[in-house]
């Protein structure tokens, strides 16, 4: 069964504090594995798409990396507007659907 | 350009009764999905639409539950004779198309709470 497990459910930092979130999954065979930030009472906004092993991709403190297993977005030296919920999705080669975690919640403390 | 845009953005109704929630998908995305997310739970998937090909119904927890779209643009989620578990935020996002890997685009959600 394809699934997303995200880890830890919360994660709480101090500025510049810099960490790492986990998404590992079980699917067969990945399409593509997606970053999310979700800020409270709105949508989720897209950050990364990562289609293969190896694979990183940066935006601003942000970076996103894939082995065949798991996802790490690691966040440097974050700021207190760094905090929100992260969600995690993939997308397997069979089947249309976008299976998500349940999400890291990240508070940045100043 | 705009985003995707989903209206209302809130909505308390009584049980039983029928509500609509409508999705107006960026212009030119031809995939368009229906998502419900409860209190801390990940996002659950109840429905998308690919141009003009027949939507994938897989996801819908009832038949309660139906989904149109018009003109392959905007998009309407019905649920029929509301139950208090039906109570949530729902979510619409669309994509360039259905093709592996396209990336999806959120709008804000309709805040559903059935008393």
């Amino acid at each position: 069964e394809d699934q997303v497990t995200q880890s830890p459910e919360a994660l709480r930092l101090q500025e510049g504090e810099s960490s790492s979130l986990n998404c590992s999954y079980t699917v067969s065979g990945l399409r593509g594995l997606f970053w999310y930030r979700q800020d409270p009472g709105k949508g989720p906004e897209f950050l990364f798409t990562l289609y293969s092993a190896g694979e990183e991709k940066e935006k601003e403190r942000l970076k996103a990396t894939l082995t065949k297993k798991e996802s790490f977005l690691h966040i440097t030296a974050p700021k207190p507007e760094d905090s929100a919920t992260y969600l995690c999705a993939v997308r397997a080669n069979t089947g249309n659907q976008f299976y998500f975690g349940t999400g890291t919640s990240l508070t940045v403390i100043p | 350009g705009a985003g995707v845009s989903q209206s209302p953005s809130n909505k308390v109704t009584e049980k039983g009764k029928d509500v609509e929630l409508r999705c107006d998908p960026i212009s030119g995305h031809t995939a368009l999905y229906w998502y419900r997310q409860s209190l801390g739970q990940g996002l659950e998937f109840l429905i998308y639409f690919q141009g003009n090909s027949a939507p994938d119904k897989s996801g819908l927890p009832s038949d309660r539950f139906s989904a149109e779209r018009t003109g392959g643009s905007v998009s309407t989620l019905t649920i029929q004779r509301t139950q208090q578990e039906d109570s949530a935020v729902y979510l619409c996002a669309s994509s360039l198309t259905l093709a592996g890997g396209q990336t999806q685009y959120f709008g804000p959600g309709t805040r559903l709470l059935v008393l």
